[in-house]
């Protein structure tokens, strides 16, 4: 059975830029969640989408945004990228309601 | 308030010590989730709980839903269960969103 798995491993960008990090569901799994987790915090959940649409937000401005394609990977977007964006970036697969697998490494952003 | 709490934040125990990490929550659930993460990788899911106790190895997972609270027992610790235990409960409807504690830093000591 095929995991998750997340790309890139490591990102060092400037403030202003725009970044995009991708996610490789599960196999079987046509959902996605991303989250967010800063230095010494737990993760914050960013949005999920499920079927390709939107399915849920968290407390996160508009310049987060994501998208998930036929095959139900998905990519996570920030633009204008601020100093706070600096965080492990985690991506969740789930097949439904009870469980979700979690990616292989949170993906460190830093600014 | 945090929605979920945690304790400790940072425990450090000698090895074979039996270990307790609590959490508690303050909204209504349908499953709560153990997960550990090591340094620099993955996030590992340990338990989802929805009532009662769960075993597996050395670790046991307790929920108690009418006092809204659950524990994460380590039992015969050993240096490679270093880890942070994270606490995160599933909230709401058909969107399957989880709430996160801020985790419990474990140190086990040879």
């Amino acid at each position: 059975e095929t995991g998750v798995t997340q790309s890139p491993t490591h990102l060092i960008k400037t403030r202003g830029q725009q970044v995009t990090l991708r996610c490789s569901s599960q196999s079987g799994h046509n959902t996605v969640s991303w989250y967010q987790q800063a230095l010494g915090q737990g993760p914050q959940f960013i949005f999920q989408y499920y079927r390709e649409e939107e399915n849920g937000r968290g407390n996160f401005p508009p310049r987060f945004s994501g998208l998930q394609f036929p095959n139900y990977s998905s990519e996570l977007n920030v633009n204008a990228l601020e100093l706070d964006d600096s965080a492990l970036y985690l991506c969740a697969s789930s097949r439904g309601p009870e469980t979700q697998s979690f990616g292989p490494g949170p993906r460190r952003l830093v600014l | 308030k945090n929605e979920v709490e945690q304790s400790p934040q940072n425990l450090t125990a000698q090895e074979g010590e039996f270990i307790t990490i609590n959490c508690s929550y303050s909204v209504g659930i349908s499953a709560l989730h153990w997960l550990q993460q090591h340094p620099g990788g993955g996030i590992v899911s340990l338990f989802m709980l929805s009532s009662g106790k769960k075993k597996h190895g050395r670790l046991i997972a307790t929920i108690n839903i009418q006092e809204k609270h659950s524990s994460l027992h380590i039992t015969a610790s050993h240096p490679r269960d270093s880890a942070v235990y994270i606490c995160a409960v599933k909230y709401g409807g058909s969107n399957y969103q989880l709430i996160w504690g801020a985790g419990t830093k474990l140190i086990i000591k040879p």
